[in-house]
């Protein structure tokens, strides 16, 4: 089975910019969930979609934005690029069948570089 | 307040030894996961053993375990054998269940670096 893949892996940007970031889960599974890593600020959660719903925020600004597919592929979208928006995005997906026990999959991340 | 605390910045070991991760937490939910995560230098996060509130045993998966001691609220990874393939960093999550959906809480990591 294909595990979460993400696309671009690597994306350079200026500030002002806007980029959308996109993220396939594992077949099957239904929750993804998008987190922002810096060496400074570490694994940050910025949101978890669910059947298409935004069910969980972080405590991110309005410039984060996100959205799910009915084929459970999501993507996140940064309007107005800042220099500390560089980072690497991760995308993890998990399948909710038992949420208590539920694990979550990561994909391999985009790093984004703010200019 | 933290919800995961990692003490260790940076830890080293022998090739072929164990070495133990240190992770606390803090929750007052009853029913909660816990998880730890291998991240080589590539990036991608590797899951490597879950533990749930309510599990006895301590979990084993492979050179991996949890040494799980709920009163004290800790989790430590455990690696036996060391190789020089586990050198990475290493994070403890939580989960909690929120009405609302599926949050994951991590620590700040721990470089372990395998020492031939």
């Amino acid at each position: 089975k294909a595990g979460v893949t993400q696309t671009p892996r690597y994306l350079i940007k200026t500030r002002g910019q806007q980029v959308t970031l996109s993220c396939s889960p594992i077949s099957g599974h239904r929750s993804v969930s998008w987190y922002q890593q810096t060496p400074g600020q570490g694994l940050q959660f910025l949101f978890e979609y669910f059947s298409e719903t935004q069910r969980n925020k972080g405590n991110f600004p309005g410039r984060f934005s996100g959205r799910q597919f009915s084929n459970s592929r999501s993507e996140m979208n940064v309007s107005t690029l800042e220099l500390g928006d560089s980072a690497l995005y991760l995308c993890a997906s998990s399948l909710l069948r038992t949420p208590s026990t539920d694990t979550q999959y990561f994909g391999p991340g985009t790093r984004l570089t703010v200019l | 307040a933290q919800k995961i605390t990692q003490t260790q910045p940076g830890m080293f070991v022998q090739e072929k030894e164990a070495v133990t991760l240190d992770c606390t937490y803090d929750t007052s939910d009853q029913s909660y996961g816990l998880f730890w995560y291998k991240q080589p230098s590539s990036g991608e996060m590797i899951f490597l053993i879950y533990q749930g509130s309510y599990d006895e045993q301590n979990a084993t998966e492979g050179r991996y375990s949890l040494n799980f001691q709920k009163a004290r609220k800790s989790a430590n990874l455990v690696i036996s054998a060391s190789q020089l393939g586990d050198s990475a960093m290493y994070f403890c999550a939580m989960r909690e269940l929120p009405n609302t959906g599926n949050q994951f809480y991590f620590g700040t990591g721990t470089s372990l670096t395998v020492i031939p």
